[in-house]
């Protein structure tokens, strides 16, 4: 049973213009979300998260955007730049239980 | 500051032997867990550690695999009689602290092939 799912395995973005990564959840008790990247041969490292509480939370490029009724979330990248290429990773959690994945979005950013 | 570390950080195994994995969580966080990434496959939940609570084990795949937790620091990831099929990078992860909803710290993984 997949409670986090991000549909798209792949996309490719042109580099100035705005990447969105999206997710899609079934869980309607999780009350915080987060992104992370992951380069090759590397651990993912975290970027952004958000509360239910929100609707938006903003870092620099990076904004993640919270739809509780669609249990939806999406992350957007603007202005996309090269080193942003890695793959995306989505996770829900409800309070203090296990964080959860989605299966991950290859963003590859091209020149 | 010393990030999650792993060790092994390769480990090459012939099918039906034991592995260990170990994790060196981050100082102080109360959360562990294992995760393990099959060739382009996500990042699959394996086991969660939260405090003194009893473990998340709801993500393990068979009893071959178990992992434990000593004095609320380091983590061990044991694998029996391996199979072909368990060989994916394996990654842990270690979070919490004083507050509820914190960020994960994850290691650079452990990659396991069994030939």
């Amino acid at each position: 049973d997949q409670q986090v799912k991000q549909n798209s395995p792949s996309l490719s973005v042109q580099e100035g213009r705005i990447s969105i990564l999206n997710c899609d959840y079934t869980n309607s008790m999780f009350d915080y979300f987060l992104w992370y990247k992951k380069y090759p041969a590397e651990g993912p490292t975290f970027l952004i998260s958000i509360s239910s509480i929100k609707d938006k939370n903003e870092d620099g490029r990076f904004t993640v955007f919270l739809n509780k009724s669609a249990k939806h979330l999406s992350l957007h990248i603007v202005p996309s730049q090269p080193g942003d290429s890695a793959v995306y990773f989505c996770g829900a959690k409800v309070g203090a239980q296990k964080l959860v994945f989605g299966q991950g979005t290859r963003l590859t950013i091209n020149p | 500051g010393a990030g999650v570390s792993q060790s092994p950080s390769n480990k090459v195994t012939e099918k039906g032997k034991d592995v260990e994995l170990r994790c060196d969580p981050i100082s102080g966080h109360t959360a562990l867990y294992w995760y393990r990434q099959s060739l382009g496959q996500g990042l699959e939940f394996l086991i969660y550690f939260q405090g003194n609570s009893a473990p998340d084990k709801s993500g393990l795949p068979s009893d071959r695999f178990s992992a434990e937790r000593t004095g609320g620091s380091v983590s061990t990831l044991t694998i029996q009689r391996t199979q072909q099929e368990d060989s994916a990078v394996y990654l842990c992860a270690s979070g919490g602290g004083a507050g509820l909803h914190n960020e994960q710290f994850f290691g650079p993984g452990t990659r396991l092939t069994v030939l």
